[in-house]
């Protein structure tokens, strides 16, 4: 049982390149985010989505763009990498559990995170 | 504006003694908590939680308690244990109101226990 798993772990970019950052569970969870972690801050949220076909917006999704075509798999978009987009980034997962009553008071399950530089 | 505040960049505590971390938050429809753990070059692990309905909850060596009227929270470890060197997060989530369950999460400790 894998968890989340991100790729690629490190990556470094130049200014105006593009790539996808991957995230794929195997929880079978509905909910989904990521989040980026700059030194010294919290980790704030740029996209979440709340089960396949569904993405919104978090507090920083500028320069970003994600899908959800399946329950597994939430990529992340950077189309023109700017220097300003390096950080560490993480996704994150949480479950429905499944009982008569559900809560989603439940913990969040991260990935090991992806460190992008921007040069 | 910050919605989550740990105001202690840094703690520095001796092996044994008790680890007292704190964070506030200012919004009023927060009702779940939680506190996580981050190594370095690691994701985030869930440590402890605590539902709004409750003051304190407790796992091993780990005491999450909540002052509701104050909006303030804080973990305590007891003993503290070199390996609980790493970066604590607290986290809250308003499971209400069309939040979607997202976490807010404070700019996170550092914890350093000292041998």
């Amino acid at each position: 049982n894998a968890g989340v798993t991100q790729t690629p772990k490190f990556r470094i970019l130049k200014i105006g390149q593009s790539m996808t950052l991957q995230c794929t569970q195997d929880m079978n969870h509905n909910y989904m985010y990521w989040y980026r972690q700059d030194p010294g801050m919290g980790l704030k949220l740029i996209y979440y989505s709340v089960g396949a076909g569904i993405t919104d917006k978090g507090e920083v999704p500028n320069g970003y763009n994600v899908s959800r075509s399946t329950t597994e798999d939430f990529p992340l978009r950077l189309e023109l990498a700017a220097p300003s987009q390096t950080s560490v980034y993480f996704c994150a997962t949480k479950g429905r559990p499944d009982r008569p009553t559900y809560s989603m008071n439940t913990e969040a399950f991260f990935g090991q995170g992806t460190r992008l530089t921007v040069v | 504006d910050q919605q989550v505040k740990q105001n202690s960049p840094s703690l520095s505590v001796q092996e044994g003694r008790i680890s007292i971390l704190n964070c506030d938050y200012t919004n009023s429809m927060f009702d779940y908590f939680l506190w996580y753990k981050k190594y370095p070059a690691e994701g985030p692990t869930f440590l402890i939680s605590i539902s709004s309905i409750k003051d304190k909850n407790e796992d091993g060596r780990f005491t999450v308690f909540l002052n509701k009227s104050a909006k303030h929270l804080s973990l305590h470890i007891v003993p503290s244990q070199p390996g609980d060197s790493a970066v604590y997060f607290c986290a809250a989530s308003a499971n209400s109101g069309g939040s979607n369950y997202k976490l807010t999460f404070g700019k996170g400790t550092l914890l350093t226990v000292n041998p």
